[in-house]
């Protein structure tokens, strides 16, 4: 069985730019999270998918940020216009049940110069 | 809300010796905690996790947690290090909405020879 996989492993992107990460999740999982790291930070939620619907986007930092699960399949993240204090390892989780294990993928190292 | 904190960023230990990571968590209700690892250019992966029962729960590759509700401690054991041991290491404990995940800083556990 396929894990969690995220693409591009590495983006590095001037400030100003758009960028698109992306998100596979375990097939049949319907809950799908994003967290983020920030360099020397603790890994924090980002927001919370259930199926196609937003159940928690309290972790979103500012509206430059958009992520999109159509279907409810794959995820986007969108980062448009990016900022120096955007990068960091995004990583992107699934779990089969709300409190059940959460399945992490390698995360996207993003780098804003 | 909910909060974790890992004692020490990096930990060195022998080959042979007693590994232990600690994390104390803060929780206004009976917490879910989870400890996992990074390897290098990997994600996270689940070592172990405490939800009800028992309070020391053992997870793989011989690592063991105990959770200790008067100390609001859940640390990491593991009898004898290995170099594959090598890694970072996060505590984790889920929110009271059985969604997300609250992270520690993470503890970079060092192994020499």
């Amino acid at each position: 069985e396929a894990g969690v996989t995220q693409f591009p492993s590495h983006s590095v992107i001037e400030k100003g730019q758009t960028v698109t990460l992306r998100c596979d999740p375990i097939s049949g999982h319907d809950n799908l999270y994003w967290y983020r790291r920030v360099m020397g930070k603790e890994i924090k939620f980002l927001l919370h998918f259930v199926k196609e619907s937003k159940q928690d986007e309290s972790g979103m930092p500012n509206n430059r940020f958009l992520a999109e699960r159509t279907g409810g399949t794959y995820s986007t993240l969108k980062v448009q216009p990016a900022e120096l204090e955007d990068s960091g390892v995004y990583f992107c989780a699934s779990s089969q049940e709300l409190n059940s294990e959460q399945f992490f993928g390698p995360g996207t190292r993003l780098t804003v110069l | 809300a909910q909060s974790v904190t890992q004692l020490g960023s990096h930990v060195s230990v022998s080959e042979g010796a007693l590994v232990l990571l600690r994390c104390n968590y803060s929780s206004s209700v009976p917490p879910y905690l989870f400890w996992y690892v990074q390897y290098p250019n990997q994600g996270l992966q689940l070592l172990l996790k405490y939800t009800t029962g028992a309070t020391l729960v053992k997870g793989i590759n011989g690592f063991e947690a105990e959770f200790k509700k008067s100390e609001t401690s859940f640390h990491l054991t593991k009898p004898s290090a290995h170099m594959s041991d090598a890694a970072e290491y996060f505590c984790a404990v889920l929110n009271s909405g059985y969604s997300t995940l609250t992270f520690g800083k993470g503890t970079m556990l060092l192994v020499s020879p």
